[in-house]
């Protein structure tokens, strides 16, 4: 069965500094990834995805993630955080039978201080 | 842009009443899911559906039923409300297996709250 784990529920980070945040995930086989974002009262929004190929991928924002199958992780990371990053951040599996189901993690919030 | 739509931000509700969450998306998606959000649990599936009249249920389906008569249209229903069903509620969309299938789309949520 799918799962996913993201180590830490917060981060607090200041702006302009650098930016990891974690994931592991438990999935049979090769597996979909990847990272949503939530703002406050929002849905989540597609960040990047990992189908295949190329195990570090580019998304929008200007985040990346790595995608590590020996250590079953896709951690996220960004350079230089802006103030405007601070929001909730899923990582989640996707099956590829069984309809694509999506499994999340828990979520970590990013806090970003001045 | 694909959009998905619920039909209410904020719903306020009494126990023991029947509650319909609508959502619908605009971009013939195949696939509709229905997800629960709760702090420090993330998201949880409760029902997702392939196709119309068609239905699966996900992780936490009790308590829970849903509606697809049209394409484009998902229904969640809660048969009789009850406090614990309070939570933020979220639609997702996406393409089919064969469509091209490249992750969700969501809705922006509907938190219900029963009193």
């Amino acid at each position: 069965a799918q799962s996913v784990t993201q180590p830490d529920i917060h981060i607090t980070v200041s702006e302009g500094a650098s930016l990891e945040l974690r994931c592991n995930y438990s999935y049979g086989a090769t597996p979909y990834l990847f990272w949503y974002v939530q703002s406050p009262g929002q849905g989540l929004q597609l960040l990047l995805k990992y189908f295949s190929g190329d195990t570090l991928v580019q998304g929008i924002k200007g985040f990346e993630a790595e995608f590590k199958r020996s250590q079953s992780s896709f951690n996220l990371r960004k350079p230089s955080v802006h103030w405007s990053d601070a929001a909730e951040y899923f990582c989640a599996v996707g099956a590829r039978t069984g309809g694509f189901k999506t499994i999340f993690g828990a979520g970590t919030r990013l806090f970003v201080k001045a | 842009d694909v959009k998905v739509t619920q039909s209410s931000r904020y719903l306020v509700k009494r126990t023991g009443e029947k509650v319909f969450l609508e959502c619908v998306q605009d971009m013939d998606h195949e696939n509709m899911f229905w997800y629960r959000q709760d702090p420090g649990l993330g998201l949880r599936l409760i029902y997702f559906s392939y196709d119309v009249k068609m239905k699966e249920k996900g992780d936490i389906p009790e308590g829970y039923s849903v509606s697809r008569e049209k394409k484009e249209r998902f229904s969640l229903i809660l048969e009789s409300a009850s406090t614990n069903q309070t939570s933020m509620y979220l639609c997702a969309s996406s393409l089919g297996p064969g469509q091209g299938w490249d992750g969700y789309t969501f809705g922006s949520g509907t938190r219900l709250t029963v009193v």
